[in-house]
């Protein structure tokens, strides 16, 4: 069984600053990566995906997330962070043929000016 | 292209009761999945449906069904509705093969009285 765990429930930055989201996936074989973000009131909305290649995947909003299958992370990442980004960050698994998603619990992210 | 559309936005059921809730993708996308959402439980996985057959399905009871139409168009189904059912419902449509993100609608949010 696939499982995708966001150890921090909160994430606290302040504006300007570097941020990161941390993610660790258990799955066998080859994972699909993702990465969405849920503002309130709204549907999940897609940032970034890895599938395969190079380890660093640039995003929207100038989000990238660095992939590391020794240390099984996806990390979501972005150099400065905006008052903006504050939101609800999912990092989702996929496995093998079919759509079906298995998410971590969500980070919310505070960005304070 | 027009986003993924749901209907209705927000629903009021009592207890026992049955409630359909509708899903439109984004044109060209064939595949459709449905999410519970809860603050206790997460984004779950309910089921995938492709070519008007379901090709993947969470671990929901019964009473959760669903189906999809010859447009792509599809819906979801709960029977004897109860209070743990209270949830936003998200629709995520996709191309059907390879690694493609899933896009995500605003969700219905049903309250179960």
């Amino acid at each position: 069984a696939q499982s995708v765990a966001q150890p921090e429930d909160q994430v606290n930055v302040a504006e300007g600053n570097p941020l990161t989201v941390k993610c660790t996936y258990s799955v066998s074989g080859n994972p699909y990566l993702f990465w969405y973000v849920q503002y309130p009131n709204r549907g999940l909305q897609f940032l970034l995906k890895y599938i395969t290649g190079d380890n660093l995947v640039k995003g929207s909003y100038g989000f990238e997330a660095e992939f590391n299958k020794s240390q099984t992370s996806f990390h979501l990442k972005k150099p400065s962070a905006l008052v903006s980004d504050s939101a609800l960050y999912f990092c989702a698994v996929r496995q093998n043929a079919g759509n079906m998603l298995t998410f971590g619990g969500g980070t919310r992210l505070m960005v304070k000016p | 292209k027009a986003g993924v559309t749901q209907t209705p936005r927000y629903l009021i059921k009592t207890r026992g009761q049955q409630v359909t809730l509708s899903c439109s993708p984004i044109s060209g996308h064939r595949s459709v999945s449905w999410y519970q959402q809860t603050p206790g439980q997460g984004l779950q996985f309910l089921f995938e449906y492709f070519s008007e057959t379901q090709r993947n399905k969470g671990n929901f009871p019964g009473r959760f069904s669903g189906r999809q139409f010859s447009n792509s168009r599809s819906e979801m189904n709960v029977s004897t509705l109860e209070l743990g059912d209270s949830a936003l419902y998200l629709c995520a449509s996709s191309l059907p093969a390879g690694a493609y993100e899933q896009y995500f609608g605003p969700g219905t949010r049903l309250t179960v009285t």
